[in-house]
């Protein structure tokens, strides 16, 4: 079955430390989303990337970098200078309309989340 | 600028009872609209969406919404709930007159649904 798979479900961070949250989509999209949810706020968007090799700032970009190197994997990585990472966090993928190159009418698959909290 | 806000943190219903969750946004221009479900410790599944015509909207599990320009609402109904109906709902909007910006979301705060016996 095509979809997105996150990775681990569990993680946890010492002081200092940068984690790598992954997140793998065998549907063929182009464009990949980070998301992080805090009880209350809904989802706030971190980083976006349309294409490999190309990704965008979210609204909360700040002790966040990703990467694209491949157009099924759009890993996270949160630094140290991230001071409140605790948090649940969602990697989500949408199809292009390749003949109107106009995404944004579609909806976006999301994964089953990374759980992160601090030691 | 684009923003969507969901004035109810939680909704409680009996099972049988016809269910609405509201969301009201706005938008410089025309909207896309979605609403999605999520369960304890999943991601989001989506229900259903408006891009244009008809204002009433069909989706999953019974679900529809009912897409208002006057009033920049966009309430996701159901004429009957069940116990299993009881989630985490999101409501979403996209500014149809924003460039670029990769299908930027803009996701409301959820609303709780619960639905006793």
């Amino acid at each position: 079955d095509g979809g997105i798979t996150q990775s681990p479900k569990y993680l946890f961070r010492k002081e200092g430390q940068n984690v790598t949250l992954s997140c793998e989509q065998n549907l063929n999209h182009d464009a990949m989303y980070w998301y992080r949810q805090d009880p209350g706020q809904g989802l706030r968007l971190i980083y976006y990337s349309q294409i490999v090799n190309d990704f965008q700032k979210g609204d909360i970009a700040e002790g966040y970098s990703v990467s694209r190197e491949k157009k099924e994997s759009f890993p996270l990585t949160v630094t140290s200078a991230q001071k409140n990472p605790t948090a649940f966090y969602l990697c989500a993928s949408t199809p292009v309309d390749r003949l109107v190159s106009d995404y944004s009418n579609q909806p976006q698959h999301f994964g089953d989340g990374t759980r992160l909290s601090i030691l | 600028a684009q923003s969507v806000a969901q004035p109810e943190d939680q909704v409680n219903v009996a099972e049988g009872n016809p269910l609405t969750v509201k969301c009201t946004y706005s938008v410089s221009g025309n909207p896309y609209l979605f609403w999605y479900v999520q369960y304890p410790n999943r991601g989001l599944q989506f229900l259903l969406k408006y891009i244009t015509g008809d204002n009433l909207v069909k989706g999953s599990y019974g679900f529809e919404a009912e897409f208002n320009k006057s009033q920049t609402s966009f309430h996701l109904k159901k004429p009957s709930a069940l116990v299993s109906d009881s989630a985490l709902y999101f409501c979403a909007v996209r500014d149809i007159g924003l460039t670029g910006g990769g299908n930027k979301l803009t996701f409301g705060t959820g609303t709780q649904l619960k639905v006793e016996l």
